[in-house]
């Protein structure tokens, strides 16, 4: 069975520009998450679906970064304009909505420069 | 969000054990102690987890202090493929699903 997917792998985009990410979740997970690692950190919860239903955003910068996850299966998580500091790996991870191990994708490192 | 403290860096030889510890003295009683890590450019990847018994599987064994306060991911023969980092995240099992991440602890594996 296909894990997390998502793309790109890697983005380089210049400052002021938008960027888009995009993450399918292991079929039948109903829970997805996106994650933000900056290098030597651990990574921060960006936002968590339920469904489509976006339960917990209190981390999304909302002033530039949106997020959906329609129909409740993919999601796409958008950045308008990126700065310099969102250079970082944007990570998503599915889990069932009563489960207990979260599955992450491999990431998407974004540098803007 | 209950926190967890672990150091920084670990440092151990293929083929021997290695205690990874964690101090989680905030812990409340519904909170479950889950362990992930993190290999070179991967996402996270699901370890082990409990609340208040010892636990084993194929990948590691969890020792859970009495009191519940601390914990130690045991890796019985450590290979070079177990260099990551290592994160201990406590996880409300009443409700919230979401994972915290701290710093976790880099372990080193020398050949």
């Amino acid at each position: 069975e296909a894990g997390v997917v998502q793309s790109p792998r890697y983005k380089i985009i210049e400052k002021k520009q938008p960027v888009a990410f995009w993450c399918n979740p292991i079929s039948g997970h109903n829970t997805l998450y996106w994650y933000l690692q900056n290098l030597g950190q651990g990574p921060e919860l960006l936002i968590r679906y339920e469904n489509e239903e976006a339960v917990d955003d209190s981390q999304l910068p909302k002033d530039r970064f949106s997020a959906e996850r329609l129909k409740g299966v993919d999601s796409t998580l958008k950045i308008q304009p990126a700065e310099l500091g969102d250079s970082a790996v944007y990570l998503c991870a599915s889990s069932p909505t009563s489960g207990v191990e979260a599955f992450f994708g491999q990431g998407t490192r974004l540098t803007v420069v | 969000d209950a926190k967890t403290t672990q150091p920084n860096s670990m440092e151990s030889n293929e083929e021997e054990p290695v205690h990874l510890p964690c101090n989680h003295s905030t812990i409340s009683g519904t909170d479950y102690i889950h362990w992930y890590r993190q290999l070179p450019s991967q996402g996270p990847e699901y370890v082990i987890h409990g609340l208040t018994s010892n636990v084993n599987n194929r990948m590691a064994s969890l020792a859970i202090a009495e009191d519940r306060k601390s914990s130690t991911l045991i890796l019985h023969r450590a290979t070079l493929r177990d260099a990551a980092v290592y994160y201990c995240i406590l996880r409300d099992g009443g409700g919230a699903q979401k994972l915290v991440f701290g710093q976790g602890t880099r372990l080193t594996i020398n050949p």
